[in-house]
């Protein structure tokens, strides 16, 4: 069975630093892993997936992250963090074999102090 | 932009009252997730459909839930009877047919059971 771990509650970063959010997973096969966003009251909005190659996935805003098989891990990351980014965040997988079943993490809260 | 559409976007209600939740996907997306948000559990995934047949419904309580694809446009969501332990936001999310496709979601619908 898939399952996310997000082993962080929230995360607290000053603006201009940079930030990781971290993410775990465990899959029967091989991932498609996807980041999410969540502001207030909207629903969830997608960042950025790995699919296959290149380990360093880019996506919206700035955001980027890391798939490292050996550590099962997809941790998000941004060089320089800002205000704006202040939200809920969240890691998904599905199995990449051919099925649909997407499961999150449980989120993890971003602060970005000014 | 094309979005997925949720009605209605609040629902207060009484216990025992039935409760039908609608969810129009992205024109052309063919798979559709229902979710339920609350603070204790996260993201849960309650039921899936690809071309309107059910794949999975393992995460939705059988005896009061139920979920259905009238047609293409249209995905609902039924509560009978509801319980205050079914207060949550409930979101819908369509996805193109291919697995490594991102989810779009709706705004949600907040749900109280009084």
């Amino acid at each position: 069975a898939q399952s996310v771990a997000q082993p962080e509650d929230q995360v607290n970063v000053a603006e201009g630093n940079p930030l990781t959010v971290k993410c775990t997973y465990s899959v029967s096969g091989n991932p498609y892993l996807f980041w999410y966003v969540q502001y207030p009251n909207r629903g969830l909005q997608f960042l950025l997936k790995y699919i296959t190659g290149d380990n360093l996935v880019k996506g919206s805003y700035g955001f980027e992250a890391e798939f490292n098989k050996s550590q099962t891990s997809f941790h998000l990351k941004k060089p320089s963090a800002l205000v704006s980014d202040s939200a809920l965040y969240f890691c998904a997988v599905r199995e990449n074999t051919g099925g649909f079943k997407t499961i999150f993490g449980a989120g993890t809260r971003l602060f970005v102090k000014a | 932009d094309a979005r997925v559409t949720q009605t209605p976007r609040h629902k207060v209600t009484e216990m025992g009252q039935e409760v039908t939740m609608r969810c129009q996907p992205i024109l052309g997306h063919n798979t559709v997730f229902w979710y339920r948000q609350t603070m204790m559990q996260g993201l849960e995934l309650l039921a899936y459909f690809r071309n309107r047949a059910p794949l999975d419904d393992s995460g939705m309580p059988k005896d009061r839930f139920s979920a259905e694809m009238p047609d293409a446009t249209l995905a609902t969501l039924k509560i009978q009877p509801s319980e205050p332990r079914d207060s949550a936001v409930y979101f819908c999310a369509s996805a193109l047919g291919t697995s490594n496709e991102k989810l779009f979601f709706g705004s949600g619908t907040q749900l109280s059971v009084l």
